[in-house]
């Protein structure tokens, strides 16, 4: 199993262009989730889905879309890139149940200029 | 709403002990759980406790008091390996989604 991959690892963006940062994970989860991390800070929670075509907001999901068309991937899309989104992106899936851990893909590392 | 507080920084020594706080504060509990994330790298998974006590695993034991909103993560023996930022997450009363404290940054020196 890869566990839960995500592309690309790195990404320079211009302020005001979009882009879909991919996430994929083979473990038939049916929770998935999307989280920024800024330096010194916890992870915040942007979006997350309890199954394919179920999507919800987080704590911080201003200037992103989401969707889940399928089990295997929910990709996040930014719209009108701005330099506060400039952050590492993890993207993390989980069976439903409360002592259930998350797993994590590796991350983007997303630069806005 | 949740708050999750943990130190910013702590050092050690290997082959020491070291623990970790959590204080947090929620108006529903439902577990809390524990990631080590090495620097440049993704969270993983440690530890989870949902009823007060110890839970120990190898080299790493977690502890928790529901009452006093309030956990800890020992490392015993600590191994250089162990430097690395300790995350706390709590999980929230009938929710999937867990909150997360900033982490603190453990650097073990020889």
């Amino acid at each position: 199993n890869a566990g839960v991959t995500q592309t690309p690892k790195f990404r320079i963006l211009k302020i005001g262009q979009s882009m879909t940062l991919q996430c994929t994970q083979d473990m038939n989860h049916n929770y998935m989730y999307w989280y920024r991390q800024d330096p010194g800070m916890g992870l915040k929670l942007i979006y997350y889905s309890v199954g394919a075509g179920i999507t919800d907001k987080g704590e911080v999901p201003n200037g992103y879309n989401v969707s889940r068309s399928t089990t295997e991937d929910f990709p996040l899309r930014l719209e009108l890139a701005a330099p506060s989104q400039t952050s590492v992106y993890f993207c993390a899936s989980s069976y439903e149940g409360t002592s259930i851990p998350q797993y994590f893909g590796p991350g983007t590392r997303l630069t806005v200029l | 709403g949740q708050n999750i507080d943990q130190p910013t920084e702590m050092t050690a020594t290997e082959g020491a002990i070291v623990q970790i706080n959590c204080t947090y504060q929620t108006s529903g509990f439902n577990g809390l759980f524990w990631y080590q994330q090495h620097a440049g790298e993704a969270p993983t998974f440690l530890s989870y406790n949902v009823l007060d006590g110890l839970e120990e695993k190898g080299r790493f034991s977690s502890f928790l008091s529901r009452s006093k909103g309030y956990s800890y993560l020992l490392l015993k023996e600590l191994q250089m390996k162990d430097s690395a930022s300790y995350l706390c997450a709590v999980r929230h009363t009938g929710f999937q989604k867990l909150v997360f404290g900033t982490g603190t940054r453990l650097l073990v020196s020889p």
